[in-house]
């Protein structure tokens, strides 16, 4: 089926670890974006790319780093863990169209940091 | 600065029953839209409802249906003939139309459907 595709599902890291999280849409759409969800916060943005070439900074970007490799993968990578980043992370991309079905979600990372 | 409220943490409603579920939001932006996305417990993101602001008629999808008062800044979902499968959370999100790459997710609503 098309949609977004992250891995891993699930991942615990050390403290001071690195990792990348992948995301891949094969929906040809432009912008693609990370967010986090913790309890009662909603989602919170941390990169997007509005296309290929681009990225930028969301609401809490600290900690992050970013890579659009081609227009269908993006990617976030954690350099050194830390305990405040346990969450579960989103991938998402959309088109460019305003009249749009929002996003399209990818099932989600789990991350725990210890 | 724009801001999506959920105030509803938590909420029950029994099996065949109509729900509500609230949604206010703050923007000084004209042309914005604003939707519904439901997680279940699995934990996918999905896609429920669509409301453009200068949308006249309040938008519907099947058993869910956007009462979509501009006025009031208030775009709450209502699901009718709520079925176990509708137990979720429910974030209420806001997208601007000059700056189509940011969503405003509202913190969300738990829902749980007694039988």
């Amino acid at each position: 089926n098309a949609g977004v595709t992250q891995t891993p599902k699930f991942q615990v890291l050390k403290t001071g670890q690195s990792m990348t999280l992948q995301c891949a849409q094969d929906m040809n759409h432009n912008s693609m974006y990370w967010y986090r969800q913790d309890p009662g916060m909603g989602l919170r943005l941390i990169y997007y790319s509005a296309s290929e070439g681009t990225t930028d900074k969301g609401e809490v970007p600290n900690g992050y780093n970013v890579s659009r490799l081609n227009k269908r993968e993006f990617s976030l990578r954690l350099e050194s863990a830390a305990p405040s980043q346990t969450s579960v992370y989103f991938c998402a991309s959309s088109s460019t169209g305003y009249r749009v079905s929002g996003y399209t979600f990818g099932s989600g990372t789990r991350l725990t940091v210890v | 600065a724009q801001k999506i409220t959920q105030t509803q943490p938590g909420m029950f409603v029994q099996e065949k029953e109509a729900v509500t579920l609230d949604c206010t939001y703050d923007t000084s932006d004209q042309s914005y839209g604003l939707f519904w996305y439901k997680q279940p417990s699995s934990g996918e993101m999905i896609f429920l409802i669509y409301q453009g602001s200068y949308d006249e008629q309040n938008a519907t999808e099947g058993r869910y249906s956007l009462n979509f008062q501009k006025a009031r800044k208030s775009a709450n979902l209502v699901i009718s003939a709520s079925q176990l499968g509708d137990s979720a959370m429910y974030f209420c999100a806001m997208r601007l139309e000059n700056n189509f790459n940011k969503f405003y997710f509202g913190s969300g609503t738990k829902l749980n459907v007694k039988p």
